[in-house]
């Protein structure tokens, strides 16, 4: 069975301190994918990122960076110099759904995330 | 218009009840998703209808009943719900199919508390 875990259930920083948001998941597919989802008060759940498993590359938007590291694996989130409009609670999710079927997440618990001025 | 709008945005209701949750998908995606969030827990998959087929979480309660129309439709009924049920329903789509980059695109939610 896949499972997500976030250990982080709330962060603090302040403004322009950079902060990690951390992922690990469980899995026993070869072949998976990772999402990272931004929860604002709206609570609409924005994308963030999706990572297919045999794609290993870091990447970087902008102020946000991920690390996708399978020999621990884990998927996590960093953003640098944060600002107070970061301030919202951040998802890991991982999907194991084959071809033709619908993507099917399991999320983390999700991680508050809170940037003071 | 955004991608995907649920109304209402917030539902109180007393336990002898009716009520339906409604979502729409503006995005031509073939998959709908319903979502329950409560507090401090992950987010837990209730149905999906994929290509006219539905599948759902064998631990929801009977008194939640999905009901998807067509694809740009998808409705959650409710009744004789417990406190326990408050929390915030969202709904998603997606496209099934695109491997390189599906994804879940979510409504806002409809904040739902049992009285």
């Amino acid at each position: 069975a896949q499972k997500v875990t976030q250990a982080q259930t709330e962060i603090s920083v302040v403004e322009k301190e950079d902060v990690t948001l951390d992922c690990v998941y469980e899995t026993r597919d070869t072949t998976y994918y990772l999402f990272w989802y931004k929860q604002p008060p709206s609570g609409e759940l924005v994308f963030l990122i999706r990572r297919n498993s045999f794609d290993e590359q870091n990447e970087i938007s902008g102020r946000y960076s991920w690390n996708f590291q399978k020999s621990t694996s884990s998927f996590n989130f960093t953003i640098t110099a944060s600002q107070v409009v970061d301030s919202a609670v951040y998802f890991c999710a991982l999907s194991e759904a084959g071809s033709g079927s619908a993507r099917q997440l399991t999320f983390g618990s999700g991680t508050q995330l809170t940037v003071l001025p | 218009e955004t991608g995907v709008t649920q109304t209402p945005r917030h539902l109180v209701m007393g336990m002898t009840n009716k009520k339906s949750l409604k979502c729409e998908q503006h995005l031509g995606h073939n998959a709908m998703y319903w979502y329950k969030q409560s507090a401090k827990k992950p987010l837990e998959l209730m149905f999906v209808y994929s290509l006219e087929e539905r599948v759902e979480n064998n631990s929801v309660p009977s008194r939640f009943s999905p009901e998807c129309p067509n694809s740009s439709h998808l409705f959650l009924h409710l009744h004789t719900l417990q406190p326990e049920d408050s929390a915030l329903y969202l709904c998603a789509s997606s496209q099934v199919g695109d491997r390189i980059r599906e994804k879940l695109f979510f409504g806002s939610g409809t904040q739902l508390s049992v009285l």
